[in-house]
């Protein structure tokens, strides 16, 4: 059964500050992993995905990584911003027989001004 | 377009009553699923369709039901609503489930049972 865990549940950062939010999976056969954003009350937004086969995926100030032998992902998140307060979530879609996005219980990152 | 559309936004029911949860996509996505959210749980998987006609349970689906008639609508049944069926519930979709396209997810319903 694949498990996601996010690592730290929390961060507080002081703008501008360069930062990075953990995520491992124990099941490598995946298709692929996805980090959300939610704000409070809302849904979630598609921030990056990162394809079995590739490496990373960039978007702006955003950059994913994925070590599928090792079952870890990153999310940095490049000269951060008030606005970038929200939580982040991962999440693997896994292969084997159950097409199904399992979910990290997210980050909550708190950029200060 | 509007993406994935979730009714109502709210909801409170008493227990035992049984209502439906409406999701509908206009983007001719294949893949669809729902999901609830609860404090300390993260999102959890109920149940997901991978096409027209074609539904399948996922982590938590006791207590839930779902059928898929058209490509666009995926409703989620509540039979005999339940306190601890007391959630967030969000409907996903992406356009297939093979792993190379983002999933959008609706707004969510807030549903309390009282």
């Amino acid at each position: 059964k694949q498990e996601v865990t996010q690592i730290p549940a929390a961060l507080s950062v002081p703008e501008g500050e360069n930062l990075v939010l953990n995520c491992s999976f124990t099941d490598s056969a995946i298709y692929n992993l996805q980090w959300f954003r939610q704000d409070p009350g809302k849904g979630l937004t598609s921030l990056l995905l990162i394809q079995s086969s590739q490496r990373e995926q960039t978007s702006g100030r955003l950059n994913a990584s994925l070590d599928k032998s090792s079952g870890r992902s990153t999310l940095y998140i490049a000269a951060s911003q008030p606005g970038d307060s929200a939580t982040y979530l991962c999440a693997a879609f896994t292969q084997g027989g159950s097409e199904k996005l399992v979910f990290g219980k997210g980050t909550k990152l708190t950029v200060n001004p | 377009n509007a993406g994935v559309t979730q009714t109502p936004k709210f909801q409170v029911l008493k227990t035992g009553q049984s209502m439906t949860l409406q999701c509908a996509q206009d983007m001719n996505h294949e893949y669809m699923s729902w999901y609830r959210q609860d404090p300390g749980m993260g999102l959890r998987l109920i149940h997901y369709s991978v096409g027209a006609g074609i539904t399948d349970q996922g982590e938590v689906p006791n207590g839930y039901n779902v059928s898929r008639s058209t490509t666009e609508d995926f409703p989620l049944r509540l039979l005999s609503a339940a306190p601890s069926q007391t959630s967030v519930y969000f409907c996903a979709s992406s356009y297939s489930w093979v792993g190379n396209q983002p999933q959008h997810f609706g707004d969510g319903t807030r549903l309390s049972i009282l």
